[in-house]
């Protein structure tokens, strides 16, 4: 069993929708949860952190960490068509050095 | 502009011809990885360094070697390629391991034949 779960997708959804991405993780150490949007041919980049429980909002995105569960959300509200990327969770027990990612789930924003 | 660059961007081998693939940050970032991202695997680190000289294995660190002498380059060496290292691979540079300063390079994407 992988650490880290996540629905590879693809997810597919028209403009203006909310979008919901999850994951979920089995190692009770991971202390920060972050999400990373990678479009194609490029980088991920980070888009929102979180330490420990609780929701982070930024404007359209907001992170939600349940580790009771050990589960972790990103809603993205009125998704756009500049939205559609990969939405790749990751987690770590201290620092960035040490990362450990979901596969991925490939989001297509329609018109 | 910050930045994490790395060379080369496509590299198409063969079997046993030792490559280096270079990454470079402009940041005056401590911490450095190696990625690989493979589809249904996601993203797994091959090493990480914390500071010049100071060189750690990650989960996926077989057939790769890395050197830190200076604090801007990280580069990844593959001695002996085989077609298992066939990959997209990305270097990543943050100030202290501080989550909210990463960095991604753009990746690189290796063909082993």
């Amino acid at each position: 069993q992988k650490e880290v779960e996540q629905d590879p997708g693809p997810l597919s959804v028209p403009e203006g929708a909310i979008v919901s991405l999850n994951c979920t993780y089995s190692n009770s150490a991971f202390q920060y949860f972050m999400w990373y949007r990678q479009y194609s041919r490029k980088g991920p980049e980070l888009l929102m952190y979180t330490y420990s429980s609780g929701n982070k909002e930024d404007g359209r995105f907001t992170a939600q960490v349940d580790k009771s569960s050990k589960y972790i959300s990103l809603f993205i509200r009125d998704s756009q068509p500049s939205d559609s990327a990969t939405y790749l969770c990751a987690m770590s027990a201290r620092t960035a050095s040490k990362l450990t990612f979901g596969t991925g789930t490939r989001l297509q924003v329609t018109l | 502009e910050a930045q994490v660059t790395q060379n080369p961007r496509y590299l198409i081998t063969v079997t046993g011809k030792k490559l280096t693939v270079t990454c470079s940050q402009n940041m005056n970032h401590e911490y450095m990885s190696w990625y690989r991202q493979d589809p249904g695997l996601g993203l797994r680190q091959i090493y990480y360094s914390m500071n010049v000289e100071v060189t750690d294995k990650g989960d996926v660190p077989e057939g790769y070697k890395v050197s830190r002498k200076e604090k801007r380059n990280f580069p990844l060496i593959l001695e002996s390629p085989s077609p298992n290292q066939t990959s997209l691979y990305f270097c990543a540079s943050s100030l202290s391991g501080r989550i909210d300063t990463q960095y991604f390079g753009p990746g690189t994407r290796l063909t082993v034949l």
